[in-house]
């Protein structure tokens, strides 16, 4: 079957710096999105990973590793605004993609 | 990145009536279209895909005669919800792909609310 695994909550403080694990299992793999949600809102984009390293792009980082099926999601600098839910979305063989719940993330001052 | 358009951003509507849903790609052609709904606190659940100019493929449990889609166009698909009950209150989202993008473009969604 498919699965996504990410952690439900996290909560960090401003200023400081997180990361969000996601482990996945799909039938085939078209890369790894991060999407970030707020309450109440369509998901936006963040980063799209198809090869194994570091994506960087400003205060947001993405990192994939497909023989471990593992993907994590860096964010620094935290703001207030960046308390959101981030979703891990891989793409399966079919060019789907497949979601979890998400993170909650908790940012405080 | 591409914009999609969703109509409308809430609608309240009576129990037994029926409610579109419009989706937008306003600056691409969307070939394919992807309808979802979600509840409160829970993940993003794909209902159906749908590509421009054939019937909707539909997730299983997702009921294809209360849920409507219909993509006649490349920048247009309407999902209609018939005969709504209070259970069919969501958000519901659309997303848009081209031809040439991996990635998908989300509408801003349609938060559904039936009394």
């Amino acid at each position: 079957g498919q699965n996504i695994d990410q952690p439900t909550e996290m909560t960090a403080t401003e200023g400081a710096i997180v990361q969000i694990n996601c482990t996945y299992q799909t039938s085939g793999f078209n890369g790894l999105f991060w999407y970030q949600q707020h309450a109440g809102e369509a998901p936006t984009f963040l980063s799209y990973n198809v090869l194994d390293g570091l994506e960087e792009k400003g205060r947001f980082s993405s990192f994939l590793s497909r023989s471990k099926g593992y993907s994590y999601l860096l964010l620094k600098e935290l703001q207030m605004k960046d308390s959101a839910s981030y979703l891990c979305a891989p793409m399966d063989s079919n060019y789907q993609l497949i979601w979890g719940a998400g993170t909650k993330l908790i940012i405080k001052p | 990145g591409a914009v999609v358009s969703q109509h409308p951003s809430r609608v309240i509507c009576k129990s037994g009536t029926s409610v579109k849903i419009e989706c937008r790609s306003l600056d691409f052609q969307a070939t394919t279209m992807f309808w979802y709904r979600q509840f409160p606190k829970q993940s993003l659940m794909l209902m159906a895909t749908s590509n421009e100019g054939s019937k909707a493929t539909y997730e299983q449990g997702v009921e294809k005669d209360k849920f409507l889609i219909n993509h006649a166009s490349l920048t247009l698909s309407t999902l209609t919800v018939t005969s709504a009950h209070p259970e069919d209150s969501s958000f519901y989202i659309c997303s848009a792909r081209g031809s040439r993008e991996t990635e998908a473009f989300f509408g801003q969604g349609t938060r559904l609310t039936v009394v």
